[in-house]
């Protein structure tokens, strides 16, 4: 079964300042992968996902993350992160489209001005 | 196109009480999600559905929990009798799942707070 684990509960970083959140999945073949935000309130809206193809994948507002297979990571990116960044952040994993899809325990981003 | 759509928004509640939540999902999607969201437990899988067809419905807590999806077009997951413990933000979320382009991204509601006293 997969498994996804997201190290950091809580990060904080400067406006302007470069970010990247870390993920490590568990699985034994391609997974699927996703990273979605939440903001307070909200439902999850989906940054970028992986499942084949250029291993550096780019997404909405900025964000780009990079599927390792020797490291088992999809860590998420932002060269410069801006205050509305703050919010919650998931990592995702599937074994395929039509699979299930469990999410990791979050990342909260603080913005510091 | 209308997103997923979930009612009610909030639910306030008497222990012991039933409670059913409803999600419409995206017209034309075949794979259905049903999500908890807790402090202490985090966004947890409760069941999903192919095709109306309940595939894994090994998160399900407790025999308390049923859902249920009659059509393409609707699902209700069902809490009969609710407990405290219960209290949690549930999140119904739809995907295509199909050939011909089918990544399994999630489009999730706005999520159905549910309060149990």
């Amino acid at each position: 079964a997969q498994s996804v684990t997201q190290p950091d509960i809580h990060i904080t970083v400067s406006e302007g300042a470069s970010l990247e959140l870390r993920c490590n999945y568990s699985y034994g073949a391609t997974p699927y992968l996703f990273w979605y935000v939440q903001s307070p309130g909200q439902g999850l809206q989906l940054l970028l996902k992986y499942f084949s193809g250029d291993t550096l994948v780019q997404g909405i507002k900025g964000f780009e993350a990079e599927f390792k297979r020797s490291q088992s990571s999809f860590n998420l990116r932002k060269p410069s992160v801006h205050w509305s960044d703050a919010a919650e952040y998931f990592c995702a994993v599937g074994a395929s489209s039509a699979s299930k899809i469990i999410f990791g325990s979050g990342t909260r981003l603080s913005i510091r001005p | 196109d209308a997103g997923v759509i979930q009612s009610p928004r909030h639910e306030v509640t008497e222990m012991g009480q039933e409670v059913t939540l409803r999600c419409k999902p995206i017209s034309g999607h075949n794979s259905l999600f049903w999500y908890r969201q807790t402090m202490m437990r985090g966004l947890e899988l409760l069941i999903y559905f192919n095709n109306n067809v309940p595939i894994d419905d090994s998160g399900m807590p407790e025999d308390r929990f049923s859902a249920k999806m009659p059509n393409a077009s609707f699902s209700t997951l069902k809490i009969q009798p609710s407990e405290p413990r219960d209290s949690a933000v549930y999140f119904c979320a739809s995907s295509w799942s199909g050939t011909g382009g089918g990544t399994g991204e999630l489009f999730f509601g706005e999520g159905s707070r549910l309060t149990v006293l």
